[in-house]
């Protein structure tokens, strides 16, 4: 079965600086899609980004970008120039192409604190 | 375009009670999913539905759970005779065709169970 790994339950930035957060998945799927959730206090589940693990190329959007490692099955995010409103739960989330079941599973997130 | 729309936010029930979780998926989206959060856990998932079918339901409790996604109006997640350990957050979300391209969620609904 295919499980996702945050292995930092919390993290903190200082305000205008970049923070990384982990994930790691496991999986014997060859394709298959990644995504980072974000959930800010008031609980609504917002997608930051989604990469498709046939693309080598890392997905970007605006101040978030991801390092994929295929092989390594490793999923970072990063967030530059962070701001108070990154503040939130993050979690990583998998999907497989073939499964047959058409559901996301999560991994257990982490907590962001912005510093100002 | 309104999001997906989940009712009530909060809902309170005395153990043995039933609670009823309605989910109105974004407009032209014909795949929901429910997701239940525990406290300080991530998302699991519970069941995925289309119009008048379930899909999946390997992530339902066999007993005191069931969901509905009828042909007209929403998605109904229904908890029987609800315990403690019912509490928490439920989510809905929706996709157009799958979930390969990410879910859009409702905001949910927080149970809680005195």
């Amino acid at each position: 079965a295919q499980t996702v790994t945050q292995s930092q339950p919390e993290m903190s930035v200082q305000e205008a600086e970049t923070v990384t957060l982990s994930c790691t998945y496991d999986t014997s799927e060859s394709d298959y899609y990644l995504f980072w959730y974000k959930q800010p206090p008031s609980r609504q589940m917002i997608l930051v980004i989604r990469q498709e693990a046939y693309k080598q190329q890392n997905a970007t959007e605006n101040r978030f970008s991801v390092n994929f490692q295929k092989a390594a099955k490793s999923f970072s995010l990063k967030i530059s120039d962070s701001q108070l409103g990154d503040a939130a739960m993050y979690f990583c989330a998998y999907r497989g192409v073939k499964t047959s079941y058409d559901k996301v599973i999560f991994g257990p997130g982490t907590s962001l604190s912005v510093i100002p | 375009n309104a999001g997906v729309m989940q009712n009530p936010r909060h809902l309170v029930r005395r153990r043995g009670q039933e609670a009823r979780l309605r989910c109105s998926p974004m407009k032209g989206h014909s795949h929901v999913y429910w997701y239940r959060q525990l406290p300080e856990e991530g998302l699991k998932f519970m069941v995925y539905l289309q119009k008048e079918n379930i899909i999946d339901e390997s992530g339902m409790p066999k007993e005191r759970f069931s969901a509905e996604f009828p042909k007209e109006g929403p998605s109904i997640l229904r908890i029987q005779q609800v315990v403690r350990g019912d509490s928490a957050a439920y989510f809905c979300a929706s996709s157009y065709r799958s979930a390969l391209y990410g879910y859009t969620f409702g905001s949910g609904t927080r149970l809680t169970v005195v």
